[in-house]
């Protein structure tokens, strides 16, 4: 069965440095997503994607934030300077079109020191 | 914010039925119910969705009132392997771009 995948499993970084985490979606899907959940809280939107440009993005996903598609498989979320606040799990989905379920992925915990 | 009520959380005995409810009564005509779970910090995983007919897989039924504003998640044989935070979200669906906007969810414990 065709899953999304993400990797890291596990980043741990310095306040400041930048990270990329990395997901490759479902081979078919066109729609892409990224999601944090803050430990002990609500998984949060926080951007999508389509046809090679952010449709939609929440006040969370700042100019610190940004997302690309570097090649036909990978999705990657960029966090330029690192906060202490960003340390959560992040999670990457992807949907397509006549299926619009979106299936997540198994995350990658973010740890910011 | 999310436009869907659930219980906190609810319990239910290994083998029964786990009902799950679920109001959201200001759904529009083009959204979609969807349920999801996750287990401890895994990711979400979707189990079921409809629009305004019941229906049913391998994992669950979803029954969806007339007028739409409240459903219902049924595992019809609740293991312990079902223990986790079950999510009822309203959205577009994915190919019109909807974002899922995440609820506390309801924190279903099945017991031996």
């Amino acid at each position: 069965e065709p899953e999304v995948t993400q990797t890291p499993s596990h980043q741990v970084t310095q306040m400041g440095q930048e990270v990329i985490l990395r997901c490759v979606p479902i081979s078919n899907h066109l729609y892409f997503y990224w999601y944090r959940q803050i430990l002990g809280q609500k998984v949060e939107f926080l951007v999508s994607f389509y046809n090679n440009e952010i449709s939609e993005k929440s006040e969370i996903f700042d100019d610190q934030f940004s997302v690309e598609r570097p090649d036909g498989s990978n999705f990657t979320l960029k966090i330029r300077s690192t906060k202490l606040e960003d340390s959560a799990m992040y999670f990457c989905a992807s949907s397509g079109y006549e299926e619009a379920t979106q299936y997540f992925g198994p995350g990658t915990r973010l740890t910011v020191l | 914010d999310a436009k869907t009520t659930q219980p906190t959380s609810m319990d239910c005995a290994e083998g029964r039925a786990a009902n799950l409810p679920c109001n959201h009564s200001t759904i529009s005509g083009n959204e979609y119910v969807y349920w999801y779970r996750q287990i401890h910090s895994q990711g979400p995983q979707y189990i079921i969705h409809g629009l305004k007919n019941n229906e049913t897989n391998e994992m669950a039924s979803l029954i969806i009132t007339e007028d739409r504003k409240s459903s219902t998640l049924i595992l019809p044989h609740a293991t312990l392997r079902d223990t986790a935070v079950y999510y009822c979200i309203v959205s577009l669906g994915g190919n019109q771009g909807g974002k899922l906007i995440f609820g506390q969810g309801t924190e279903l414990s099945v017991k031996p």
